[in-house]
């Protein structure tokens, strides 16, 4: 079975920042990898398809890149609104989340 | 817009039954493929059970094979976990989510998810 190691776990910076996550595939999976979103007490929302694809209505200050086993995933300037954990996915594995503060 | 409802979670001792349904609304259920995935307190998402837009095909995770049936009624709009054998490992979050294929096998992508029920298992 493919795994998907995210990280970090956590993470804390300030309104402006440039925010980066990175998730990494057990073995080459192309760019079939996905990015949500979910705010506490809220549905997920899906963000990014295949690696690097905004969802109609995201903002463009989300964005990724990657294949084979490599992505990241990249808030260019943060917003008091992302706060929320952000999860990768590929097929039925996800990453483990990264939960993302204010500093 | 699309909407997703769960019920059914609560509190169930080990080896009991529960059934979750998903309510959708918003668009056509009946020619989409739908999941559903759970989350266990404090770790991520586990991708549960599959089933095809007009059922005729089910897929389920090791873990939950044998014990779990996903199945959906198109006339109601809605979808079916019935969840027998229950252990304490499947204490969770358990959320609906839509497959965007439409009328075929899943892509495995989760375009839309409800907000989840509650399950716990314990006695």
């Amino acid at each position: 079975d493919i795994q998907m190691t995210q990280s970090p776990s956590s993470l804390s910076a300030s309104v402006g920042d440039r925010v980066t996550i990175t998730c990494q595939a057990s073995q080459d999976i192309n760019t079939y990898l996905n990015w949500y979103q979910q705010k506490p007490g809220k549905a997920p929302k899906f963000l990014i398809y295949d690696a690097s694809n905004l969802e109609t209505g995201v903002p463009s200050r989300f964005s990724g890149s990657g294949s084979g086993t490599d992505f990241t995933f990249t808030i260019s300037s943060l917003q008091p609104e992302d706060i929320a954990t952000y999860f990768c996915q590929h097929m039925t594995t996800f990453g483990g989340g990264t939960k993302v503060e204010i500093k | 817009q699309v909407q997703l409802v769960e019920s059914g979670g609560g509190v169930v001792q080990p080896g009991r039954s529960l059934r979750l349904s998903c309510v959708a609304s918003g668009f056509t259920f009946s020619i989409y493929g739908m999941h559903w995935v759970r989350q266990a307190p404090g770790k991520g998402q586990e991708w549960v059970a599959f089933i095809w837009y007009d059922g005729t095909n089910e897929y389920y995770s090791d873990s939950v094979e044998g014990r779990f049936t996903i199945s959906r009624d198109n006339s109601k709009n809605t979808l079916y976990l019935e969840m027998n054998s229950l252990r304490a490992e499947d204490t969770g979050i358990y959320y609906c989510a839509r497959d965007p294929a439409i009328g075929t096998g899943g892509t495995f992508y989760f375009d839309y998810w409800g907000q989840g029920t509650l399950v716990t298992v314990s006695s």
